[in-house]
């Protein structure tokens, strides 16, 4: 079973649009939990992390829940600069585990 | 903003040949990473290092592979005998500590094709 699993995707969205991205985690010792965004052949760079309360950071929400071992991402009023492939992180131990990452293309 | 550097960006090496890449973590941070990613696939862990010594590795780093810190700004992934498999894009990161909410900050990262 792959440690944090998420829908490759792709999300096809037109801009303006809400779409709200998914992922599990295996690990229930995983400590803390974040998103991650990647451009194609880039590096990763953090975009938020994700607290058990949810947290919110302009159009970027973020939730866990830790019973189901489960973590969002909802982005509103998306724009076509969040076009980009979205990684799902737990950290344990001092290592993070990525999950594979869903890709979303946001369309004029 | 700081930023971790990794040199060289491309690396080309024949089979069974050592490659070393390299990288200089932000200055002030004593937690050092590395992770690869295969086209298309995920970011893979591979190992930690504080204190001059290793704190994890992942299934995938095997003796093939070594880290060292041999001055006080440079951290280095060695293979010491390249497979075709390793060929992929090497992330180095560093954070300033342990904090299981510190954020990782990644260089732009080094792309090994192994031919």
């Amino acid at each position: 079973r792959k440690e944090v699993e998420q829908d490759p995707g792709p999300f096809n969205v037109p801009e303006g649009a809400t779409v709200a991205f998914n992922c599990t985690y295996s690990n229930s010792a995983s400590q803390s939990f974040f998103w991650y965004r990647q451009d194609c052949r880039k590096e990763p760079k953090l975009l938020m992390s994700v607290y058990s309360s949810g947290n919110e950071d302009g159009r970027f929400t973020a939730q866990l829940n830790r019973a189901s071992q489960y973590i969002s991402l909802l982005i509103r009023d998306s724009k076509l600069s969040d076009s980009a492939t979205y990684l799902c992180v737990a950290y344990n131990n001092n290592d993070m585990r990525f999950g594979a990452g869903t890709r979303l293309t946001v369309k004029p | 903003e700081p930023e971790v550097t990794q040199t060289p960006s491309h690396q080309v090496t024949q089979m069974g040949q050592e490659v070393i890449l390299r990288c200089v973590p932000i200055s002030n941070h004593l937690y050092f990473y590395w992770y690869r990613q295969i086209l298309g696939q995920k970011v893979e862990f591979l190992v930690s290092f504080y204190n001059n010594e290793i704190s994890e590795k992942s299934e995938i780093f095997d003796d093939q592979f070594s880290v060292e810190r041999p001055d006080g700004s440079n951290f280095t992934l060695k293979i010491r005998s390249t497979k075709l498999e390793d060929s992929a894009m090497y992330f180095c990161a560093s954070s300033p500590n342990r904090d299981r909410n510190e954020k990782l900050f990644f260089g732009s990262g080094t792309q090994l094709s192994v031919l």
